[in-house]
């Protein structure tokens, strides 16, 4: 399995709240990836990283923002947090230099905004 | 834009019964394909993949899948499918720019005893 943490794995916040989720991984790859899972709606990208201090918009970008200081963690900012963005979040990993497109997932964080 | 369907939200099995669980795409060029399985709980695990060359890929725990691009197609099958294959799978499509991946929405697969 590649070497993909994420914490916490578990959150219950209220709303309004700032949260922050951390994704970090020890295979030094490239890209990284934040998505959000919902029942209906498979899994939709947030942000993405291509490489430290660089980072994009998502589909589903409104209301998160990320942060990439170094090539092994990536964080997910709710600034103030909404029901709505109560959620399963992964993050991915991949680098095409190692097998190109293939996207290696993380074990995820639950999100409870109330 | 890139998007996927799988036109099957739950789909029940009995064990030992073949599956063919179906992907549709739409992607301008020559897409990258997926497909993933997530156990309940856990994070997503890759199955198989497809970037070029032979059409039919095999993957983990006996699963194969066929790209057919005249029918924009990326179906997934197994043979003979067993309890421990209960679990969601999804298909996804790979985009050249930084390799993201637009995801379907997800087959809930029931294996019967």
């Amino acid at each position: 399995d590649a070497g993909i943490t994420q914490s916490p794995r578990h959150k219950v916040t209220e709303t309004g709240t700032p949260v922050t989720l951390r994704c970090h991984q020890t295979e030094n790859h490239r890209y990284m990836y934040w998505y959000r899972q919902d029942p209906g709606h498979g899994l939709r990208l947030i942000h993405y990283s291509y490489g430290v201090k660089d980072t994009d918009k998502g589909e589903v970008s409104d209301g998160y923002s990320v942060s990439r200081s170094k090539t092994e963690d990536f964080l997910l900012t709710l600034e103030s947090a909404t029901s709505s963005q109560t959620s399963v979040y992964f993050c991915a990993i991949s680098d095409p230099s190692h097998s190109t497109d293939t996207q290696y997932f993380g074990p995820g964080t639950r999100l409870t905004v109330l | 834009a890139q998007s996927v369907t799988q036109p099957d939200i739950h789909i029940t099995v009995s064990e030992g019964a073949s599956l063919e669980l179906r992907c549709n795409y739409s992607y301008g060029a020559t897409p990258y394909l997926f497909w993933y399985v997530q156990s309940p709980g856990q994070g997503l695990q890759l199955l198989l993949k497809y970037f070029s060359g032979d059409t039919l890929v095999q993957g983990i725990k006996g699963f194969e899948a066929e790209f057919k691009r005249s029918q924009s197609s990326f179906n997934l099958r197994k043979p003979s499918v067993h309890w421990s294959d209960a679990a969601e799978y999804f298909c996804a499509v790979g985009c050249t720019s930084y390799g993201k991946l637009t995801f379907g929405q997800g087959t809930i697969l029931t294996v019967h005893p």
